[in-house]
């Protein structure tokens, strides 16, 4: 079965400095991929999502991820935060573009001011 | 923008009662989804529902859950008989049918269900 992990727990980062959240997936197949994030109170609001094609794909927000093959990893990327950016990020997995969205565990993002 | 509507934002109910939650999907979507998300914890998967029936379902998704659409509208979560561990944020999303499959989820703000 896939899986997604998300090695950090909580990530802290000073506003305007560059940021990567990591992900690491388990499948045997190329996957679809998926970035979420959840502002506090909020709903889940995708960010982006690879499916097939350039491996390096942009998001809302300024946010880009890219897709690596060799090592099952999808990082959520951006150049520069804003304390807006304080959220809890989830990546995700599907088989499938008719299968069900498995998500990581969730990585909180605090922004230093 | 379109979006998917759950009501109520907030409920509190008592261990062993019936509690509904619901969900407006996006109108011209086909596919709908439960998810819940046990505070700290991460997002599962509950229940997926297409062509008025159930298409899977996980092991979270016992005799005590069932979903329904009543109406060309809502799509309805309901827990018989709840417990204190059903408390927890259940987010309902939606999907479209694009070609041979469907698009990425859209999902609402959620129902943070509070068993007492």
């Amino acid at each position: 079965a896939q899986s997604v992990t998300q090695p950090d727990i909580h990530i802290t980062v000073s506003e305007g400095a560059s940021l990567e959240l990591r992900c690491n997936y388990s499948y045997g197949a190329t996957p679809y991929l998926f970035w979420y994030v959840q502002s506090p109170g909020q709903g889940l609001q995708l960010l982006l999502k690879y499916f097939s094609g350039d491996t390096l794909v942009q998001g809302i927000k300024g946010f880009e991820a890219e897709f690596k093959r060799s090592q099952s990893s999808f990082n959520l990327r951006k150049p520069s935060v804003h304390w807006s950016d304080a959220a809890e990020y989830f990546c995700a997995v599907a088989r499938n573009r008719d299968d069900k969205i498995i998500f990581g565990k969730g990585t909180r993002l605090h922004i230093l001011p | 923008e379109p979006e998917v509507t759950q009501t109520p934002s907030h409920q509190v109910t008592q261990m062993g009662q019936e509690v509904i939650l619901r969900c407006v999907p996006i109108s011209n979507h086909l596919y709908f989804y439960w998810y819940r998300q046990i505070l700290g914890q991460k997002v599962e998967f509950l229940v997926s529902f297409y062509n008025n029936e159930i298409s899977e379902k996980s092991e979270i998704f016992d005799d005590q859950f069932s979903v329904e659409r009543p109406d060309g509208s809502n799509f309805t979560l309901k827990i018989r008989s709840t417990k204190l561990e059903d408390s927890a944020m259940y987010f309902c999303a939606s999907s479209e049918k694009w070609g041979k499959g469907k698009t990425e989820a859209f999902f609402g703000q959620g129902t943070r269900l509070t068993v007492v």
